[in-house]
């Protein structure tokens, strides 16, 4: 397993546009979270899904934003009608989940994606 | 609302020293775990810590959980510019299996 995927690392995008990110999360992790992260900031939940059933949202996700996990495996994230504001890095977590008695809490933590920087112009 | 609260927020040193920075909340969290963040890349988790009073070690770098597991700290010996990066603390899950992160500390170790 290569770990976390995520694509595209890069996407520029005209106000107005919408754009869709793609997460391959660690294959037996059965959490898929998205954040995002703006400059000097630490990242910020905005959902999270427990195989493909979509647990939480943020506040923070608008109507504009959509995120899906058709099949328990990996994870897209839509945001309609971009604007400006909607500029920055997305990031993609796994898990296998604090319960999970494989891993135990003292190796409890999420692996990330490389993310995906978005900018809106 | 749960806030982890992360101090300082620069800090730039010299190569060789020692550095501690820090991570407080008035919430009680079931862990505590500390990432490091280069730019353009996602965070790396570099420790988990359960118990109150907790200290584990990581080369030249220690972590310890506030007895009262409501805060941190991170202490580097040595510092060397490979350290340099966000290093961001993050607590939970308390009743979901959702962590909250601070706003991290930009460390930058000059040679």
């Amino acid at each position: 397993d290569t770990g976390v995927s995520q694509n595209p690392r890069h996407k520029i995008t005209k106000r107005g546009q919408n754009v869709t990110f793609r997460c391959d999360p660690i294959s037996e992790h059965n959490r898929l979270y998205w954040y995002r992260q703006t400059l000097g900031q630490g990242p910020e939940f905005l959902t999270y899904f427990q195989n493909e059933a979509q647990l939480e949202k943020s506040r923070l996700l608008s109507d504009r934003f959509s995120a899906e996990r058709p099949k328990g495996s990996f994870s897209t994230l839509e945001i309609q009608r971009t604007e400006q504001g909607d500029s920055a890095m997305y990031l993609c977590a796994s898990s296998l989940g604090w319960a999970s008695r494989a891993r135990g809490a003292r190796n409890y933590g999420y692996t990330f994606g490389s993310g995906t920087r978005l900018t809106v112009v | 609302t749960q806030l982890l609260e992360q101090s300082p927020q620069f800090l730039s040193i010299q190569e060789g020293e020692n550095l501690t920075v820090y991570c407080n909340s008035s919430s009680v969290f079931s862990s505590l775990q500390w990432y490091r963040q280069e730019p353009g890349e996602g965070p790396v988790l570099l420790v988990t810590v359960v118990t109150g009073g907790e200290v584990k070690k990581l080369k030249r770098l220690t972590f310890q959980f506030g007895d009262a597991r409501k805060d941190s700290s991170l202490h580097i010996t040595a510092a060397q510019p490979g350290d340099t990066g966000l290093y961001l603390c993050a607590g939970g899950p308390n009743r979901d299996d959702k962590i909250i992160f601070g706003k991290g500390t930009r460390l930058h170790i000059l040679p």
